[in-house]
């Protein structure tokens, strides 16, 4: 029963190069939402999806960043050209049906360092 | 506006002392939720409780207990007897109303260190 998976742990990108962050939801949860952990800060709601739906991207910055969850396979977090300030942790959590009878399950994380 | 402020920022104990974490929120919403999250040093986010905001009732879990008020807003967490392993930083948060959805709004963390 394998819980909330990202990859990679680690991500080390170079200034104007493209940052791919996987999360596999548990099994069974079609609900994704993915979160920004900038240091010495708490989490902050980027976008949810639905598999093949964007249902809330407000918190999501408008140019560089995409999200998707297609209907076979892990969602994605794109972020294309980063820069340094991109430097953070990213978590992926999953639920069952949408968060408001359940708590949202996180992944480990991925740590991406832009040099 | 929906927030959540936690406003220890670290905390530093000997361990066995009891230790109180606080969590203060706002929200528009009649129904809501609240929840604890531990973050050791390894970064994963361990989920500790989920409350109900029509149940007030005090939880207690082993040596964790929490405190929900809700004519303060308030959500404290209280670690009793607390061991080196508890240090971590520890997050509230509050599920809030999106477009369609459900998310979750995350106070700034306390750091708590348990000093052997």
């Amino acid at each position: 029963n394998a819980g909330v998976m990202q990859n990679p742990r680690h991500l080390v990108r170079r200034r104007g190069q493209e940052a791919r962050l996987r999360c596999s939801p548990m099994k069974g949860h079609s609900h994704v939402y993915w979160y920004r952990q900038l240091p010495e800060e708490g989490l902050k709601f980027m976008v949810y999806l639905q598999k093949e739906n964007i249902i809330d991207e407000s918190g999501m910055p408008k140019e560089r960043f995409s999200a998707e969850f297609p209907k076979e396979g892990p969602s994605i977090l794109r972020i294309q050209q980063v820069v340094r300030g991109d430097s953070a942790a990213y978590f992926c959590a999953s639920s069952p049906i949408r968060l408001k009878n359940t708590e949202a399950f996180f992944g480990q994380g991925t740590r991406l360092t832009v040099v | 506006a929906q927030k959540v402020t936690q406003a220890q920022t670290e905390i530093s104990v000997v361990e066995k002392e009891d230790v109180t974490l606080d969590c203060v929120y706002e929200t528009r919403d009649t129904t809501y939720y609240l929840f604890w999250y531990k973050q050791p040093p390894s970064g994963e986010l361990v989920f500790l409780i989920r409350r109900n905001s029509f149940d007030e009732q005090n939880e207690i879990s082993g040596r964790y207990s929490w405190n929900f008020q809700k004519s303060t807003s308030s959500f404290n967490f209280t670690i009793t007897a607390s061991q080196v392993v508890d240090s971590a930083v520890y997050f509230c948060a509050l599920s809030v109303r999106g477009q369609g959805a459900q998310k979750l709004v995350f106070g700034q963390g306390t750091r708590l260190t348990i000093n052997p």
